[in-house]
C-alpha cells in the first residue's frame, strides 16, 4: 500500500489560509469517508485535527476544515496563526491495511 | 487527563527482540480499540497494528506480519508491541494510538509521545 501523495511543503503569513492536498485512489481516499487528519509538533504526541473527511474533534478551532473530492482530500487552515506552524499528515482507511498514511506536509507560517 | 505513555524501547542488534508497553490512564481502555503506529526518521508515519478491545482480533501492515505482535492487558490498562526479528528499517518512533470508533481505520484521537526504537549492529 503506498503512501497517499501530499505536498511537501505549504506557507502562509498570519491571517492567510493554507491547503493542503492528500491524493490516493479509489482504494484508499476515494473509496472511503474515513479521511483524517493529524498535526504534528516536533517532539509532541500527533494530534487528530479531522476525522471522517470534515468533522472536527471537540476543542480543535473552526479555522480547520476538510474536504474531499474524488481520490483527493484537503485541508484548510484560515486565519493562520504562529501555533498553526508543524507537520500535518493526512490519512484514509484502505482495501488492504487499516490506514495510509500521506508523506506529510510542512506547514509554515512566516 | 487521558494520557498515553510508551516505554521500552531503546539500541538492539539486528535480528534481536524488544517489547514495547503503552500504559493508558484517563479514560476507560477496556472500551477501546488500540493501535501502533510508528516514524522512521525523517520519514512519514505508518501504521503497524491494531487489536480490538477484547483482544479478539488483530491486524498488521504486511511489513511487520510474522515477526511483531500486539497484545494488550485491560486489568492493567496497558497495551503491548513484542517485536522480533527486528530489521535496520524497523528503526522508528513508536507511537500507541487510541481508536476514536468501534471502526478500525476510523481515526485515532490520541496519541502518545512514542518511544524510539534503534536497530543497528
Amino acid at each position: 500500500q503506498s503512501a497517499l501523495t501530499q505536498p511537501p511543503s505549504a506557507s502562509g503569513s498570519p491571517g492567510q489560509s493554507v491547503t493542503i492536498s492528500c491524493t490516493g485512489t479509489s482504494s484508499d481516499v476515494g473509496g472511503y469517508n474515513y479521511v483524517s487528519w493529524y498535526q504534528h509538533h516536533a517532539g509532541k504526541a500527533p494530534k487528530l485535527m479531522i476525522y471522517e473527511v470534515s468533522k472536527r474533534p471537540s476543542g480543535v478551532p473552526d479555522r480547520f476544515s476538510g474536504s474531499k473530492s474524488g481520490n483527493t482530500a484537503s485541508l484548510t487552515v484560515s486565519g493562520l496563526q504562529a501555533e498553526d506552524e508543524a507537520d500535518y499528515y493526512c490519512s484514509s482507511q484502505a482495501a488492504t491495511t487499516f490506514y495510509v498514511f500521506g508523506s506529510g506536509t510542512k506547514v509554515t507560517v512566516l | 487527563e487521558v494520557q498515553l505513555v510508551e516505554s521500552g524501547g531503546g539500541l538492539v542488534q539486528p535480528g534481536g527482540s524488544l517489547r514495547l508497553s503503552c500504559v493508558a490512564s484517563g479514560f476507560s481502555f477496556s472500551n477501546y480499540e488500540m493501535n501502533w503506529v510508528r516514524q522512521a526518521p525523517g520519514k512519514g508515519l505508518e501504521w503497524v497494528s491494531y487489536i480490538t478491545s477484547s483482544s479478539s482480533s488483530t491486524f498488521y501492515a504486511e511489513s511487520v506480519r510474522g515477526r511483531f505482535t500486539i497484545s494488550r492487558d485491560n486489568a492493567k490498562n496497558s497495551l503491548y508491541l513484542q517485536m522480533n526479528s527486528l530489521r535496520d528499517d524497523d528503526t522508528a518512533l513508536y507511537y500507541c494510538a487510541r481508536e476514536k470508533a468501534a471502526v478500525g481505520g476510523d481515526a485515532l484521537d490520541i496519541w502518545g509521545q512514542g518511544t524510539m526504537v534503534t536497530v543497528s549492529s
